[in-house]
């Protein structure tokens, strides 16, 4: 079945630091990817999505390209913040299963001034 | 952009007593919604799919008696925890998507301890 893959954290960051954060997928057909983001006690909000191979989605100096051929989707940014500490959710929805999600594990950043 | 709302945000309620949680979507017709739960540092396990006018498909694990889904209309859906006990105590977050469209909308969830 469809499942997702994502790096384990928690990953601690000097601020101004390079972010990756992986994602791999198991899908049938073309999924849809997405990086969601969860702020302590809050629920979850899109960061980006991306709904085609090579595609790359981006938000707030976030980005992720979808990559069909190595099934990931893995999320970078250039010079991470201290605000940016949250916990990082890849997700896909597969093309045949009705909207549903498969999120990954979570990884945990915190960025330090 | 479309926005979904749960209420309340936090509960506190006693062994053995009921609990209901709303999800609505806001601005947009909501034809399937969904209910996660998350435990500490975790995951979001889905519990059930929700579509509006029939009834919820529960995962497998979840017991559908004990956590009662409504979809009664387009716009809300209820999660009632029935005698709830302690190991009930979560995170519990909805989700909503629009009719036709690929993305969902997560509402911003309901803390419930159960003491």
């Amino acid at each position: 079945g469809d499942s997702v893959t994502q790096m384990e954290g928690p990953v601690t960051l000097s601020e101004e630091a390079f972010l990756t954060i992986n994602c791999t997928y198991t899908a049938t057909g073309y999924p849809s990817l997405f990086w969601y983001v969860q702020y302590p006690g809050e629920g979850l909000q899109l960061l980006l999505k991306a709904t085609k191979a090579d595609d790359k989605g981006s938000n707030k100096g976030f980005e992720a390209t979808y990559r069909k051929e190595t099934t990931s989707f893995h999320l970078e940014k250039g010079s991470v913040q201290v605000s940016d500490s949250a916990v990082y959710f890849c997700a896909l929805m597969g093309a045949s299963t009705g909207n549903q999600f498969y999120f990954g594990t979570g990884t945990s950043l915190t960025v330090i001034p | 952009g479309a926005v979904v709302s749960q209420h309340p945000s936090r509960v506190i309620c006693k062994s053995g007593t009921s609990v209901k949680i709303e999800c609505r979507s806001l601005d947009f017709q909501a034809t399937t919604m969904f209910w996660y739960r998350q435990f500490p540092k975790q995951s979001l396990m889905l519990m059930a799919t929700s579509n509006e006018g029939s009834k919820a498909t529960y995962e497998q694990g979840v017991e559908k008696d004990k956590f009662l889904i409504n979809h009664a209309s387009l716009t809300l859906s209820t999660l009632t925890v029935t005698s709830a006990h302690p190991e009930d105590s979560s995170f519990y977050i909805c989700s909503a998507v629009e009719g036709g469209r690929d993305e969902q909308y997560f509402g911003p969830g309901t803390r419930l301890t159960v003491t």
